[in-house]
């Protein structure tokens, strides 16, 4: 079973919609949890980074949040954009050295 | 370059064949990764180097895969007698700190690679 759930597994939204992504994990020793893009046949790119101690954090259009008692972390979306459509993956980082990634959500805006 | 460079973005094999994936990592990075990308999954780990030193590679699925970094720089993920199970998105990443856990990935563009 992966220790990284993502939900929804994938998601159609209207263009200038918002939409919220989440992200449920059992990873332990907990170091640090990214979001990252995928956009169709390209490689990820970080978005955001969450530490143990942070709870909210932006960049631009997306805000990430981190509950790490119950170990839940979520990626909103504000007014999408069709470039936000890609792939968006977490990855749990453990002080132990071990990267988890989710199988990702993938996002579709239409116009 | 600037960012990670894998070659080929896409490879069609045999059943049988071998093949060999290249990454060019960012100059200058020490920690380079390589992941197979199933569709429609995440990325999973299969080995990690540290320099020229393969630190982990408990991710390798079988001994028909292998990998080597030998000057610290750019890496080749080989696989021998490929099956149709390998067919996946092979993705490299690296990142200019040690450690595993720690810094941002850089990722390639992947090498797609079939097996018919």
């Amino acid at each position: 079973k992966n220790q990284v759930e993502q939900s929804p597994q994938s998601l159609i939204i209207l263009e200038g919609k918002n939409c919220t992504l989440q992200c449920n994990y059992t990873v332990s020793p907990f170091s640090n949890l990214r979001w990252y893009k995928q956009d169709t046949g390209r490689g990820p790119v970080s978005l955001t980074i969450m530490t143990f101690s942070e709870n909210t954090k932006s960049n631009g259009r997306y805000t990430a949040t981190l509950d790490a008692d119950t170990k839940q972390s979520s990626l909103h979306i504000t007014a999408s954009q069709l470039s936000d459509s890609a792939s968006y993956i977490c990855v749990v980082n453990t002080n132990a050295g071990k990267s988890t990634f989710g199988d990702g959500t993938t996002l579709t805006v239409k116009p | 370059g600037a960012g990670v460079s894998q070659s080929p973005r896409y490879k069609v094999a045999k059943r049988g064949q071998d093949v060999a994936l290249r990454c060019d990592p960012i100059s200058g990075h020490v920690s380079l990764f390589w992941y197979q990308q199933a569709l429609g999954q995440g990325p999973e780990f299969l080995t990690y180097f540290q320099n020229e030193a393969q630190l982990d590679k408990s991710g390798l699925p079988s001994d028909r895969f292998f990998a080597e970094r030998p000057e610290g720089s750019v890496s080749t993920l080989k696989i021998q007698r490929t099956q149709q199970e390998d067919s996946a998105v092979y993705l490299c990443a690296s990142k200019p700190d040690r450690g595993a856990n720690t810094g941002e990935l850089f990722f390639g563009e992947g090498s797609r690679l079939t097996v018919l």
